[in-house]
């Protein structure tokens, strides 16, 4: 079974500055998919980023980045120029090619500070 | 607004109880799935369907089941309900193809007293 691990329960970034949210996955699978969801407070689940295992460039959308280390199997999202906005929960989540089921990793609670 | 439509926003029920939660996806997306988040946790998946037929189970309790109707939307079946079953529902859709993503809806809030 595949499985998603943030290793991170909380991580607190000053307004502006640059953070980091680790996630690594356990696959046997060659092609997938990861994606980061954000979660703020009002519990809504919002697509922040998505990356395809056959790319070897990491995507980019905004201020958002990933590095994505498929050998590793680890996928972190970096948040540039935080804003107050940015403080939720973040979720990485795993889905293998040709299967519909998307897993989620426990979340990193995300607080920035003014 | 994710196009996924969930209702009730809110139930409140007292153990040994039975609930339907219900989920409308977003126009032309064929697959719904389930999603349990208890207090401050990840999400779990439970259960999906595509276009009608189930597609995949995850840690989804024989107390629960699903469902989805010809016109796509799903429902979920709670019974006998526990205290231990009070958390976030959420309803996802998307259409087909894995680097598709899901929309989620805005959850259902279960609590059971």
């Amino acid at each position: 079974a595949q499985t998603v691990t943030q290793s991170q329960p909380e991580m607190s970034v000053q307004e502006a500055e640059t953070v980091t949210l680790s996630c690594t996955y356990d696959t046997s699978e060659s092609d997938y998919y990861l994606f980061w969801y954000k979660q703020p407070p009002s519990r809504q689940m919002i697509l922040v980023i998505r990356q395809e295992a056959y790319k070897q460039q990491n995507a980019t959308e905004n201020r958002f980045s990933v590095n994505f280390q498929k050998a590793a199997k680890s996928f972190s999202l970096k948040i540039s120029d935080s804003q107050l906005g940015d403080a939720a929960m973040y979720f990485c989540a795993y889905r293998p090619y040709n299967n519909n089921d998307m897993r989620f990793g426990a979340g990193t609670r995300l607080t920035v500070k003014p | 607004d994710s196009g996924v439509t969930q209702t009730p926003k809110h139930l409140i029920t007292a153990t040994g109880q039975r609930v339907t939660l219900r989920c409308s996806p977003r126009s032309g997306d064929l697959s719904v799935y389930w999603y349990q988040q208890s207090l401050d946790q990840g999400l779990q998946f439970l259960i999906q369907y595509y276009n009608g037929e189930e597609r995949a189970k995850g840690n989804i309790l024989e107390r629960f089941s699903a469902q989805q109707f010809p016109d796509l939307h799903s429902e979920l079946n709670l019974s006998s309900l526990e205290l231990g079953d009070s958390a976030l529902y959420f309803c996802a859709s998307s259409v087909v193809g894995s680097y598709s993503p899901l929309h989620f809806g805005n959850g259902t809030r279960l609590t059971v007293t």
